[in-house]
């Protein structure tokens, strides 16, 4: 199996606050982890690319600062939304895979509402 | 024109139909090519992986390549109530950053 798992589920808090959530492979080590934003109805839209020990690369239109990736292990990888504002509100995940050409593996996502 | 196109449905069908779900896309260099299954306020499940064209089946599911068209399609046979979700198509190139490339998923319906 492939299992990626993610944390939290759900999360509410208030307009300023940093939000952490966690992504892991737990029974493969990922070379590459990836950090998807979803909304209602629309496919998933990549926001960074991760690789363990370097520094994310993002898309363009994203802001590094505002979403802070770190992968610090080939089974872990984290994303920060620093002050967190309402547009902030969405639905984020993150996938895994073994190593390149192989297929990404889906964590169960994070949902964020901000008030 | 988007790289990877999909009938965003919805899809209804009775239970037992066979489900036929497609996308079509304008890139060549695409050569692998997946099916992911998400269920509501869930991440996507990888069902099918194949790399360049042929078929390949697992179960109730059968994969189709057709690079000359640039088509792919997942089938579903004896469909179940269990299968309604939304089914997204995903495709990368052989080289590079092997950044997947997603149709915007077809809402299927499996009315039991």
């Amino acid at each position: 199996g492939a299992v990626v798992s993610q944390h939290p589920s759900r999360v509410i808090c208030k307009s300023g606050t940093s939000v952490k959530i966690e992504c892991r492979s737990l029974d493969f080590q990922a070379t590459t982890m990836f950090w998807y934003r979803q909304f209602p109805k629309q496919s998933l839209m990549l926001m960074a690319t991760s690789n363990e020990g370097s520094k994310a690369t993002y898309e363009q239109g994203v802001e590094k600062d505002k979403f802070l990736i770190n992968h610090a292990s080939l089974t872990l990888s984290t994303l920060t939304v620093t002050s967190a504002h309402p547009e902030d509100s969405s639905f984020y995940i993150c996938s895994a895979r073994r190593g390149v050409n192989q297929p990404q593996h889906f964590g169960d996502g994070t949902r964020l509402s901000i008030l | 024109q988007k790289e990877v196109e999909q009938d965003p449905g919805p899809l209804s069908v009775p239970e037992g139909a066979i489900v036929s779900l497609n996308c079509t896309y304008s890139n060549s260099a695409f050569q692998y090519f997946m099916w992911y299954r998400q269920y509501s306020r869930k991440g996507p499940e990888l069902l099918m992986y194949t790399y360049s064209s042929g078929n390949k089946e697992d179960g109730r599911f059968t994969a189709q390549v057709d690079k000359s068209s640039k088509y792919i399609s997942l089938f579903i046979r004896d469909s179940q109530p269990s299968d309604s979700a939304t089914y997204l198509c995903a495709m990368s190139p052989l080289t590079g950053a092997n950044n997947l490339f997603f149709g915007t998923g077809t809402r299927l319906t499996v009315i039991p």
